[in-house]
């Protein structure tokens, strides 16, 4: 199957700072889809990006989907506590089905005051 | 605000013993979806349904069986519950809309079989 690339796996960054993270692949996706989950809790959808160059933003987030269609980042300025969590990149692939939805294995985000 | 809401949120199995994990959505999504997600990885597809009455295996079906009687509900089955089922299941929906192929997620079902 598709292999999505995540990383970093972990952050530990202190408030204020900015964060950056990756998805690369293997395959051209269509779609590339930025989720956060928090513990205990299922993913909740931060960003869609459906055009290659696709740059959107949501607030301190930005992501971007790559020229190439097969990458992906997300970057979060000037982080506070309740950045933390784990957040998951998702690639949806040619068939235009969401049933093709790849998941990252996801960067874990502490923030430390 | 209900979007997708799952049931149970938290269970513990003997091996060899069944269940069925509820998910039901106020969205009117076609699409549904039941994922897993075992410690430290990403989630992979059990089953999907794109309707009423549709149904076809994900990437990891075996153990699982699925229903979709209604748009609304999309019961996960386990049959003999095996320690390799222990994860967290998450169901999902997702509509065909100008908004794409956005998938929501419930909050998760925690699944421990001992």
């Amino acid at each position: 199957g598709q292999q999505l690339n995540q990383s970093p796996q972990s952050m530990f960054i202190q408030e204020g700072e900015d964060v950056s993270m990756n998805c690369t692949s293997s395959s051209i996706f269509n779609t590339w889809l930025w989720y956060k989950q928090d513990p205990g809790e299922g993913p909740v959808l931060l960003i869609a990006l459906y055009k290659a160059g696709e740059l959107t933003s949501n607030g301190r987030l930005t992501a971007q989907f790559g020229i190439t269609r097969k990458d992906s980042f997300l970057n979060i300025s000037a982080s506070i506590p309740s950045d933390v969590g784990i957040y998951f990149c998702a690639g949806l692939g040619n068939t235009g089905t969401a049933s093709k939805l790849t998941f990252g294995t996801g960067t874990r985000l502490q923030v430390t005051l | 605000n209900a979007g997708v809401t799952q049931t149970p949120k938290f269970r513990i199995l003997k091996i060899g013993q069944s269940m069925t994990l509820q998910c039901a959505q106020d969205m009117n999504h076609n699409y549904m979806y039941w994922y897993r997600q075992d410690p430290g990885m990403g989630l992979k597809l059990i089953y999907y349904s794109v309707g009423a009455g549709i149904t076809d295996k994900g990437e990891v079906p075996n153990g699982y069986n699925v229903s979709r009687s209604t748009t609304e509900d999309f019961p996960l089955r386990l049959e003999l519950a095996a320690p390799s089922q222990t994860s967290v299941y998450f169901c999902a929906s997702s509509s065909l809309g100008v908004s794409g192929n956005t998938i929501y997620f419930g909050e998760g079902s925690w699944l421990t079989v001992v």
